[in-house]
Parts: C-alpha cells; structure tokens; sequence
C-alpha cells in the first residue's frame, strides 16, 4: 500500500509568514509523529497523536507551533509567524498503534525561513 | 532525559570493506532500539527494532546487536556496496521522560561507500 506522503516538499517562506505542512499517514495507522531535523543536529521529536488527540505536545518548540489531525488520518504542522531558526526538515511517520513498534516515515518537508 | 550518542559520526570506507557503527543510551531509561537508514531525498527506512538484552538482527549485509545492561548497540555491515551509502540513525523510545511511542535519535552516523 501507499507510504507516508507529506506536502509540499519544500517550502521558501519570508520571516513573519505563516506555513501550514501536511502528512498523510497509512491507512489504518493509529498512531502519528512529527519530528524536525535542524542543521547540524539529530530528529527532535515534536508532538505525537494517537486518533485525533494529542497526549504530547512537550515536542513543540514554542506556541508558534500547533499541529492537528481530524477524522484520525491527515495531519497539519502550522507555524505561525516563522524565524529563520524554525528552517528545518519536518518529518512525519505514522505506526499502528503508539508504542515502541515501527515508525513509518513520510519523505520531508523542507522549509527555509528567509 | 534521554540521550543517544552515535559513533562515529562519519564514515569513509572502500567497495568490499566491513564497517559497525555504535549507538549508546542510558540502560536505566530504555524501552526499545531502533535503527532506520536515511537517503538524501528520501524517507528514512526503517531497518531493525529491538527490546530485548542480547537481540540480534539480520537484513541482507546488514546485522545489528543489542546490550541493554550496559547501554549500547552495533549495527555491521558486511563487504560495503555504494549503495550503502547513507545515514544509519539510531533511535530510542524511552521508559521515562517520554511519551508512548516517541523516538529519541541519535545524530547518525553518515557512511560514504567509494566504488
């Protein structure tokens, strides 16, 4: 069956502008993560969901950063008012279920915050 | 918290060789290894997940140990092709100080296989 997909695949944005990131999980995946790699450093988890609810958002990097997931399947990474610091690869997998099974990822959105 | 350390960080080695990587973490916060391969452009790809002290995994070249009394894992590849080339992450889904299911990664190690 199909992967993860997420959309789009690169984002150029000003300072100051909103951007709105999307995945889309495998079907039947319960589970779903976004993850972000800046330069230089490791995956940095960002917030989990399990259906439609988020137990963890400890993740996000400040509250310019929400994320929701509607009908248990697509998800959304919004920021708001964009840095340059937030330029990164934003990653997002999905798994059955929560736990310590296999994440599946999607290929990455990356952004660049001019 | 959490912290996986990878070592080396990169890696040349010659068409044919053999060459491991290591991943440590903290014994008394882990629940499960992981350890997934990264392309430039492309997904990262899950390789092997493992819970248990003594696990070992084989996929094709590609094998993996795991001590969880002192910390550490192997991944080995054996007789390295080019397309072998890429980041090996090592992930770890922590007891404590985590969530269920969230993945703390190492900053990988990035192999470069010359034909």
């Amino acid at each position: 069956g199909a992967g993860v997909s997420q959309s789009p695949s690169n984002k150029v944005t000003e300072k100051g502008k909103d951007v709105e990131l999307r995945c889309d999980p495998i079907s039947g995946h319960t589970a779903l993560y976004w993850y972000r790699q800046s330069l230089g450093q490791g995956l940095e988890f960002l917030i989990y969901f399990q259906g439609n609810s988020a137990p963890d958002k400890s993740g996000l990097p400040s509250d310019r950063f929400s994320a929701e997931r509607t009908g248990g399947s697509v998800s959304t990474l919004t920021i708001q008012r964009t840095q340059q610091e937030d330029s990164a690869v934003y990653l997002c997998a999905s798994s059955l279920r929560t736990g310590p099974g296999t994440q599946y990822f999607g290929p990455g959105t990356r952004l660049l915050v001019l | 918290i959490l912290n996986v350390e990878q070592s080396p960080q990169s890696l040349h080695v010659q068409e044919g060789d053999s060459t491991n990587f290591t991943c440590s973490f903290p014994s008394s916060n882990f629940y499960a290894l992981h350890w997934y391969r990264w392309e430039t452009a492309k997904s990262p790809e899950a390789l092997f997940v493992m819970t248990l002290n003594g696990d070992e995994k084989k996929k094709g070249r590609i094998s993996a140990t795991l001590n969880t009394k002192e910390g550490y894992s192997y991944l080995y590849i054996k007789g390295s092709q080019p397309e072998d080339s890429a980041t090996y992450l090592c992930a770890a889904n922590p007891v404590y100080g985590g969530s269920q299911g969230n993945l703390i990664f190492g900053k990988g190690t990035k192999l470069s296989v010359k034909p």
